[in-house]
């Protein structure tokens, strides 16, 4: 089965430090999502790319966090610096979004990355 | 945006039993999924059912989009079924993945 692969799936660090995500998407999915999930807040959107364009990053604090897509094949979220609060498991998805007549296409999470900063 | 909700937040069952999670959402959709998190945190797919109905083993899932509810059934329920379920649609007015606050189903030997 295909998959979406990310890394590291955790990560301890001191608040401070850079922190690097990394994901990669299923070969022919055009969009790919960055989800958090904490305790208190559920999912929460961060970030996504429609073929590698960033489409909308509303969801994220614009001063520490950025998202990017060098290529196809990879994806990438990085917190700089980290804090405390950021503690939470970071999901990537992969999906081909089409249309509003033909719909969305199955979306297909990775395994997350559990980040914590102490 | 859509607004997704689902019911019951929580559900405890004996090992065996049966269950039925709902789904409702507040436009009309033309995709809808569902999902497990289980207990190490993985979302698993479950149904990709815009519409119609669709079976996998113990579990189905029923989706009636022009009175914009989907249920999933899960039948003769494992330990392994419990987590938190949830389902999401695409919401292409906004262009966001939705997701309902889910079901948390607990299963009890």
């Amino acid at each position: 089965d295909a998959r979406v692969t990310q890394t590291p799936r955790h990560k301890v660090t001191e608040m401070g430090q850079e922190v690097t995500m990394r994901c990669q998407p299923i070969l022919g999915h055009n969009t790919v999502f960055w989800y958090r999930q904490t305790m208190m807040q559920g999912l929460e959107l961060l970030a996504y790319f429609r073929n590698r364009a960033p489409l909308d990053d509303s969801g994220m604090p614009k001063d520490r966090f950025s998202a990017e897509m060098p290529d196809a094949t990879l994806a990438t979220l990085k917190i700089q610096p980290s804090e405390p609060r950021d503690s939470a498991v970071y999901f990537c998805a992969s999906g081909l979004v089409r249309d509003r007549v033909s719909g969305a296409n199955v979306l297909t999470f990775g395994a997350g990355s559990r980040l914590t900063v102490l | 945006g859509i607004q997704v909700e689902q019911s019951p937040p929580d559900l405890i069952l004996q090992e065996g039993a049966n269950s039925t999670l709902r789904c409702n959402f507040s436009d009309s959709v033309n995709n809808l999924q569902w999902f497990h998190q289980n207990p190490w945190g993985q979302l698993i797919n479950l149904f990709y059912i815009p519409s119609g109905t669709k079976q996998n083993g113990r579990l189905s899932a029923t989706t009636v989009a022009t009175e914009r509810y989907s249920l999933l059934y899960i039948s003769s329920s494992q330990t392994t079924d419990s987590g938190v379920y949830f389902c999401a649609v695409f919401d292409f007015g906004n262009e966001k993945l939705t997701f309902g606050t889910g079901t948390r189903l607990t299963i009890i030997p």
